[in-house]
């Protein structure tokens, strides 16, 4: 696609649900990053992959979260027994392989937990 | 480690006067800076980046932004202010790896930029 994609858009879920997050990112970036924002605040870093490994997954909160890369494309942001703290926007980017590149944001997931 | 500073929460600035918005940095080796803007409800555009070369960046919507090594600072400037340019702004340096990678991009905690009639 031209850009990144997240789906679903919103979700809205009871508190103790699994949810699962998804990001297409743009066709041949081999860099994927996820961040999370509360409402109007700043990025908080989850994880990055490089391919399908993630050398740095040392934003992930809790052992609730955890996220996995296939074929070197799509990824998951999957959190378990969700709690309402983790109410945000989360964020998905990717970019080329190098630190020049700057990275491309999909729209977002808004969850919410009820 | 590579960190970036954003000391004002928010600027205000009329419409039509430049506008200046904040950042220093912290790296171990060369900065690889970026600037991106997040609208009301919408993700986040890159603005510009300073890789190498000329200290002064352009960048879109008729931004700027200068590299000064010697202040560690990567300010974004635009000589006239729009309304429309209201929005949160985000400063963001390249994280290294020691062993010689390169890894997430650090953000800065935002600006909120209000721009007014």
């Amino acid at each position: 696609g031209a850009g990144v994609s997240q789906s679903p858009s919103n979700k809205v879920t009871e508190k103790g649900k699994d949810v699962e997050l998804r990001c297409d990112p743009i066709s041949g970036h081999t860099a994927l990053y996820w961040y999370r924002q509360s409402l109007g605040q700043g990025l908080e870093f989850l994880i990055y992959f490089q391919g399908n490994s993630a050398p740095d997954k040392s934003g992930l909160p809790s052992d609730r979260f955890s996220a996995e890369r296939t074929g070197g494309s799509v990824s998951t942001l999957t959190i378990q027994r969700t709690q309402q703290e983790d109410s945000a926007v989360y964020l998905c980017a990717s970019s080329p392989f190098g630190p020049n590149f700057e990275a491309f944001f999909g729209q977002g997931t808004r969850l919410t937990v009820v | 480690a590579q960190s970036v500073a954003q000391p004002e929460d928010q600027v205000n600035v009329a419409e039509g006067n430049p506008l200046t918005v904040k950042c220093t940095y912290s790296v171990s080796g060369n900065p690889y800076l970026f600037w991106y803007v997040q609208y009301p409800n919408r993700g986040l555009q890159f603005l510009l980046k300073y890789i190498t070369g000329d200290n002064l960046v352009k960048g879109s919507y008729g931004f700027e932004a200068e590299f000064n090594k010697s202040q560690t600072s990567f300010h974004l400037k635009k000589p006239s202010a729009l309304v429309s340019d209201s929005a949160l702004y985000f400063c963001a340096v390249r994280d290294l790896i020691p062993s010689g990678g390169y890894n997430k991009l650090i953000f800065g905690a935002g600006t909120r930029l209000a721009v007014h009639p």
